[in-house]
């Protein structure tokens, strides 16, 4: 299930079992979206993205949903393993070049063998 | 192909010292940006540089911060009179274009710890 921690919120799910992961975002002038795994003691790694004339997208076991009237983006990962263990952030920016990347607060993801 | 490098991965201060962190962002990349990590939070915009030009330094404390990307050589962010509250984890990226969809690639980071 899901909870709040003290600082992250963190999703426990069964390996094999599909993962969903939200993230609210706050500026309706964000165009662009992208999903971050980072594993510990490493950098933010690209899962996926999607521009904001998309509600879908599918990547290699992974979608990504957009809905744009209530300003939420999920990340789905279909059959989770032991690997997809991390904390996943979303981050948001402009079309604008050079316009930079905000991210969100980060939910972990624990998957349990 | 090297991705992004930053070193040192770990960096111990004492208040008052300096602190340098460098950045070599991937090869024929030439847009460099800075982030902080606090533990248990998201990473913080902090500056965005190319090859000698700041372009947007707007998340950079006034005081005390500074950062470059010179013509040869790694990106530099230097903090001076370092403080207990700089403690953190620092990460670079870097992307070949400024296009919104050109890929930010990030490195490992280097994590300071200010005694």
């Amino acid at each position: 299930g899901e909870s709040v921690g003290l600082h992250l919120p963190t999703l426990s799910v069964q390996e094999g079992d599909n993962s969903i992961i939200n993230c609210a975002y706050s500026n309706s002038a964000s165009d662009y979206f992208i999903w971050y795994k980072q594993e510990s003691g490493k950098g933010p790694q690209f899962i996926i993205d999607i521009r904001s004339n998309m509600d879908k997208r599918q990547g290699q076991r992974v979608t990504v949903l957009l809905n744009k009237t209530v300003k939420h983006l999920s990340l789905q990962i279909a059959a989770t393993q032991p690997g997809d263990s991390a904390v996943y952030f979303c981050a948001e920016k402009g079309v604008v070049a050079g316009n930079m990347l905000t991210f969100g607060g980060g939910t972990r993801l624990m998957v349990k063998p | 192909n090297a991705g992004v490098m930053q070193n040192p991965r770990h960096l111990v201060r004492r208040r008052g010292q300096e602190a340098r962190l460098r950045c070599s962002p991937m090869k024929g990349h030439s847009h460099v940006y800075w982030y902080r990590q606090l533990p248990e939070e998201g990473l913080k915009f902090m500056v965005y540089l190319q090859k000698e030009n700041i372009i947007d330094e707007s998340g950079m404390p006034k005081e005390r911060f500074s950062a470059e990307f010179p013509k040869e050589g790694p990106s530099i962010l230097r903090i001076q009179q370092v403080v207990r509250g700089d403690s953190a984890a620092y990460f670079c990226a870097s992307s070949r274009t400024a296009s919104y969809n050109s890929p930010l690639h990030f490195g490992n980071g280097t994590r300071l710890t200010v005694t």
